[in-house]
């Protein structure tokens, strides 16, 4: 499968715990994003990296969350101190930057949080 | 703040007959939208885009139109078929696919 790949698929945990979801883009994309969506809402931006470096976050993402992507390929998103406000599909996409231009986003499938 | 967002949540139509998802946006300085498919339990599948210099564009059973004027945008799918029940966003890219979506629009096909 030479798609993007998430990781886990579900998480289930109770509020206060820290979550980790991994992210593995399309092998040659050098950008790579974060989204979550809501039940019955659009995807929100959170943040994205072009290889390693993080380009931008929104204001989405308070200091709970973090987002590495260390050596240009896969990225990890953190969540320390989990809130039931975080439950959410958090969605990888990634594209190929081509300076003037940006290649089609491709998503993942996503990983499902739910915080009890 | 603006936003890109869809006229109705849900749409009912007939195996075969067409189908029009309608979009609404509110900035005007916006130059680049996409559609998106997305599917139970899935991830959202590009479908077209279009840019601002253009009114028109088609792919594959499927057309997206821009009106710039009234900030409006819809795609068309034409034959609609049973794997065309999705929900459908249209999103703004506003920069570096920083992409802002809409609520996103229940398509059903009736057999």
């Amino acid at each position: 499968d030479t798609g993007v790949s998430q990781n886990p698929r579900h998480k289930i945990t109770k509020r206060g715990q820290n979550v980790t979801f991994r992210c593995d883009p399309i092998s040659e994309h050098n950008r790579l994003y974060w989204y979550r969506q809501t039940l019955g809402q659009g995807p929100e931006f959170l943040t994205y990296f072009q290889n390693e470096a993080q380009l931008e976050k929104s204001r989405l993402l308070s200091d709970r969350f973090s987002a590495e992507r260390p050596k240009g390929s896969f990225s990890t998103l953190e969540i320390q101190r989990t809130e039931q406000g975080d439950s959410a599909m958090y969605l990888c996409a990634s594209s190929s930057w081509r300076g003037a231009d940006t290649g089609e986003l491709f998503f993942g499938e996503g990983s499902r949080l739910t915080v009890l | 703040g603006e936003s890109v967002g869809l006229h109705l949540p849900t749409l009912s139509v007939q195996e075969g007959d067409n189908s029009i998802i309608n979009c609404a946006y509110s900035n005007s300085a916006s130059d680049y939208f996409i559609w998106y498919k997305q599917e139970s339990g899935k991830g959202p599948q590009f479908i077209i885009d279009i840019r601002s210099n253009m009114d028109k564009r088609q792919g594959q059973r499927v057309t997206v139109l821009l009106n710039k004027t009234v900030k409006h945008l819809s795609l068309q799918i034409a034959a609609t078929q049973p794997g065309d029940s999705a929900v459908y966003f249209c999103a703004e890219n506003t920069g570096d696919y920083k992409l802002s979506f809409g609520a996103g629009t229940t398509v059903t096909v009736r057999a």
